[in-house]
């Protein structure tokens, strides 16, 4: 069964340093998603990502946040530099494309644990 | 106003018992409600979803009931096993806003 991949699994990194979180959605899927998971707390909508390029952002998404899609088959998530509340649980999910439209199923990855120093 | 509330915040259930998950929210122009089950270290399963046109949904041991005029919905598990034993989210979702809304999360715990 296709599945949505994340790496790495954990990233560790100091304030002030960038990151960049790598996802591989299912294939075919059109419609990409990071949430972010503090630990403990409910998944929090990030940004969605259609036709290359931004759909919605949340307030959490702000200037030192990027998302790409480098070629047919990535999405990452980039922070510029870091603080220390961006240490969360980062899920990226996908979405395939129904032909009446949207389709609403997202499917999770299995995240990424980042810790900032 | 997109918030989405969900109750209880922890259950503990014997097995082979139900276990009832209530959620609510505002927003009217939410049109999907998913429900996620999510084990520690893992990313959230698509469990089961409901669209607000249909008031029960029922997939093997797990039902959606929804109640459009209360703005309420809620997750089932029948017989209720140990391996149930997981963190729960409701979600909400409308495709003008392209983005899930998550509720708080339930922890279950089922019991021998």
């Amino acid at each position: 069964e296709p599945e949505v991949t994340q790496t790495p699994s954990h990233q560790v990194t100091q304030m002030g340093q960038e990151v960049i979180l790598r996802c591989v959605p299912i294939s075919n899927h059109l419609y990409f998603y990071w949430y972010r998971q503090i630990l403990g707390q409910k998944v929090e909508f990030l940004v969605s990502f259609y036709n290359n390029e931004i759909s919605e952002k949340s307030e959490i998404f702000d200037d030192q946040f990027s998302v790409e899609r480098p070629d047919g088959s990535n999405f990452t998530l980039k922070i510029r530099s870091t603080k220390l509340e961006d240490s969360a649980m980062y899920f990226c999910a996908s979405s395939p494309y129904r032909t009446s439209g949207m389709s609403y199923e997202q499917y999770f990855g299995p995240g990424t644990r980042l810790t900032v120093t | 106003q997109q918030q989405v509330k969900q109750s209880p915040q922890s259950l503990i259930v014997q097995k082979g018992g139900i276990s009832i998950i209530n959620c609510a929210y505002e927003n009217t122009a939410f049109d999907y409600f998913p429900w996620y089950q999510q084990f520690p270290g893992k990313g959230p399963a698509l469990l089961i979803a409901i669209r607000p046109d249909v008031s029960e949904k029922k997939e093997g041991r797990f039902t959606i009931s929804f109640n459009k005029s209360a703005k309420q919905f809620s997750l089932h598990i029948m017989d209720s096993q140990p391996g149930d034993s997981a963190t729960y989210f409701c979600a909400a979702f409308t495709g003008t806003a392209s983005k899930l809304t998550f509720g708080t999360g339930t922890r279950l715990q089922v019991t021998l």
